[in-house]
């Protein structure tokens, strides 16, 4: 049974980089061709994509944050990874990390991490 | 602002059937058949329960339909329990490798 988990800093100051990684279990990275994605949700409010990364390394990201997320891979370590730059209290959100559907387009992630909670903050 | 325009509440009593729209446009939803819908209870990860506008995953029971017509996809669930209150999010593709979502029903059991 695939399983997601979320890890990093839950807390990061004002323009600085928050960074987080996505360790996947129960199946590997590099051994099935789908897309693994980054998605976030601020206090009480909905669901935003920020990107996803094929096991190639391909990414694509939500244009409206484009210029500050990176998003990679490691297949070695079943893991793929989200920097985010320049934060401000706007970013503070619930990431959550997921499978993506072999094709970007086909638009579904399952299943999902439980989450984590980074609060920006001085 | 959310990309996709969803009612922000829809209820029902046990047993009986609500629908949940989504709205978009036709560079979303009216353009591409690949809406997808999302279950999320408090505190917990969302849920796939459809996917490609109408299919259901594995394990998601069947009455849990989707729908599309041109720029609206409707999200119908039958036969209501009260374990379907939840929060509900559609999203589409939305060309240009672009995904969108909507900002979410709340879906009360009366």
């Amino acid at each position: 049974q695939l399983q997601l988990q979320e890890s990093g800093p839950g807390l990061v100051k004002p323009s600085e980089t928050l960074s987080l990684t996505c360790s996947v279990s129960g199946g590997s990275i590099s051994s099935s061709s789908y897309y693994w994605g980054w998605i976030r949700q601020p206090p009480g409010k909905g669901l935003e994509w920020i990107g996803s990364v094929f096991y190639s390394g391909t990414t694509y990201c939500n244009p409206s944050l484009k210029s500050r997320v990176s998003i990679t891979v490691d297949t070695s370590k079943s893991q793929f990874s989200l920097k985010l730059s320049s934060v401000t209290a706007a970013d503070t959100a619930v990431y959550y990390c997921a499978r993506h559907s072999p094709m970007l387009r086909d638009n579904w992630f399952d299943p999902w991490g439980q989450g984590t909670l980074v609060i920006v903050s001085s | 602002q959310s990309a996709l325009t969803q009612p922000p509440s829809a209820s029902g009593s046990p047993g009986q059937s609500v629908t949940i729209s989504c709205t978009g446009t036709s560079s979303d939803i009216g353009g591409y058949n690949y809406v997808s819908w999302y279950q999320q209870h408090p505190g917990k990860a969302p849920k796939l329960m459809i996917y490609e506008v109408s299919k259901r995953p594995s394990g998601v029971p069947d009455r849990f339909s989707g729908s599309k017509s041109g720029n609206t996809a409707s999200l119908t669930v039958s036969g209501l329990q009260p374990e379907d209150e939840a929060d509900y999010y559609c999203s589409s593709y939305a060309g240009s490798n672009n995904l969108v979502f909507g900002g979410g029903t709340k879906l009360t059991v009366l």
